[in-house]
């Protein structure tokens, strides 16, 4: 069983358009994560959640909106979708009761390309 | 602007071989330390998670240390494998469990 899932792997898409990405863990953990692989391969937090709660939310345009249904998902949903969005975004996942000791589990990625 | 260093960029070595990768952090801004397996078109794997100054943690012939004073960790990896071959992250966690993460260590192990 996959524990940190993402749909799609696979995302092609025209600019102006809006989209959205999905993740689910079935981990039983109460944190979820979204991260942004640059241009420069480096992995960067953009948002987290802790118990469907928005925690952080970093420098990133209002385009993009995380949603936490439930504890085990969180999808991201971007909108008016611009060339420089392509790119691989990953989920992750963690406990909060280990504090920072916790493991995170990261999915496959989406990868998006906007032409 | 955290910058979490690690090096070398790439590295080539033969099966049997042993090697070790560093990771540079500011030792001001510490947590935790995660170390990170990643093969291509794959999830990063975690491979460890480190808090304490001095911690070494071990699993197969793989092994990390932590130094919190001086900001860094080294990886090391005993008898390499080809399967062993992928890039290793390391990310720092400055309390806020936000993982901010170094560009990488690619590892090719030639058999």
């Amino acid at each position: 069983d996959t524990a940190v899932s993402q749909t799609p792997k696979y995302l092609v898409t025209q600019m102006g358009n809006d989209k959205s990405i999905k993740c689910e863990q079935n981990l039983g953990h109460d944190t979820m994560y979204w991260y942004k692989q640059d241009s420069k391969k480096f992995l960067k937090i953009m948002f987290s959640y802790n118990n469907k709660e928005l925690i952080i939310n970093e420098t990133v345009p209002n385009r993009f909106s995380p949603k936490s249904p439930d504890k085990a998902h969180l999808n991201l949903h971007i909108n008016s979708l611009e060339l420089g969005d392509s790119a691989v975004y990953f989920c992750a996942s963690s406990r909060s009761e280990g504090g920072l000791q916790e493991t995170q589990y990261f999915g496959p990625g989406t990868r998006l390309l906007v032409l | 602007i955290l910058n979490v260093e690690q090096s070398p960029q790439s590295l080539h070595v033969q099966e049997g071989d042993s090697t070790n990768f560093t990771c540079s952090f500011p030792s001001s801004n510490f947590y935790a330390l995660h170390w990170y397996r990643w093969e291509t078109a794959k999830s990063p794997e975690a491979l460890f998670v480190m808090t304490l100054n001095g911690d070494e943690k071990k699993k197969g012939r793989i092994s990390a240390t932590l130094n919190t004073k001086e900001g860094y960790s080294y990886l090391y990896i005993k008898g390499s494998q080809p399967e062993d071959s992928a890039t290793y992250l390391c990310a720092l966690d400055t309390g806020r469990r936000a993982l901010t993460f170094g560009s990488g260590t690619r590892l090719q192990v030639q058999p």
